[in-house]
């Protein structure tokens, strides 16, 4: 089976540094993406993972360790705009659907 | 990037009536649309994959005969919600994939939102 995992919720300050992390046991790899939603909206890409490593994208970056089946995306100078809901997909084979983690609901308080 | 469109971006429908929603690639050919639907507070939900020329293969869970796909061009896959129900109201999001710039990418559509009275 699939399964991607992130927490539900979590909460910050501005100016801070926040890390959310994903796990994921899938049958089969070829890429981990991120992605940012605010409410009533459609999700906009963030970062793309295919090697281990850290990608890093002005104030967000994304780690990737594929044999531990894990990655997180850093946030960093949190700013009352990044609250959003953080999305975690995986996808299987090149070419198919991305499959979506349940999301974690950021939110940013001054 | 590329643009995926969708249309209409809102729906109000009465129940029991057929809502017909389109997504085109407008810049690229998509040899494969994905459409996803999303409840509210919950993650995007994978529905059917569809290539162009070809039959949709629907998730498990996903009734073929009530949400019809159709991918006829390489630019264009529509979803027709049949005799809608209250629990169809949800946001639907297609996600268009296909060759740009060089390389093989996937870019999703700004979404549908589904309201069934």
């Amino acid at each position: 089976g699939q399964n991607i995992d992130q927490p539900t919720e979590m909460t910050a300050t501005e100016g801070a540094i926040v890390q959310i992390n994903c796990t994921y046991q899938t049958s089969g790899f070829n890429g981990l993406f991120w992605y940012q939603q605010h409410a009533g909206e459609a999700p906009t890409f963030l970062s793309y993972n295919v090697l281990d490593g850290l990608e890093e994208k002005g104030r967000f970056s994304s780690f990737l360790s594929r044999s531990k089946g894990y990655s997180y995306l850093l946030l960093k100078e949190l700013q009352m705009k990044d609250s959003a809901s953080y999305l975690c997909a995986v996808r299987g084979q090149a070419g198919t659907a991305l499959i979506f983690g349940k999301g974690t609901t950021l939110s940013v308080s001054s | 990037g590329a643009v995926v469109s969708q249309h209409p971006s809102r729906v109000i429908c009465k129940s029991g009536t057929s809502v017909k929603i389109e997504c085109r690639s407008l810049d690229f050919q998509a040899t494969t649309m994905f459409w996803y639907r999303q409840f509210p507070k919950q993650s995007l939900m994978l529905m059917a994959t569809s290539n162009e020329g070809s039959k949709a293969t629907y998730e498990q869970g996903v009734e073929k005969d009530k949400f019809l796909i159709n991918h006829a061009s390489l630019t264009l896959s529509t979803l027709t919600v049949t005799s809608a129900h209250p629990e169809d109201s949800s946001f639907y999001i297609c996600s268009a994939h296909g060759r740009t710039g060089g390389s093989y990418e996937q870019y999703f559509g700004p979404g549908t939102r589904l309201t069934v009275t």
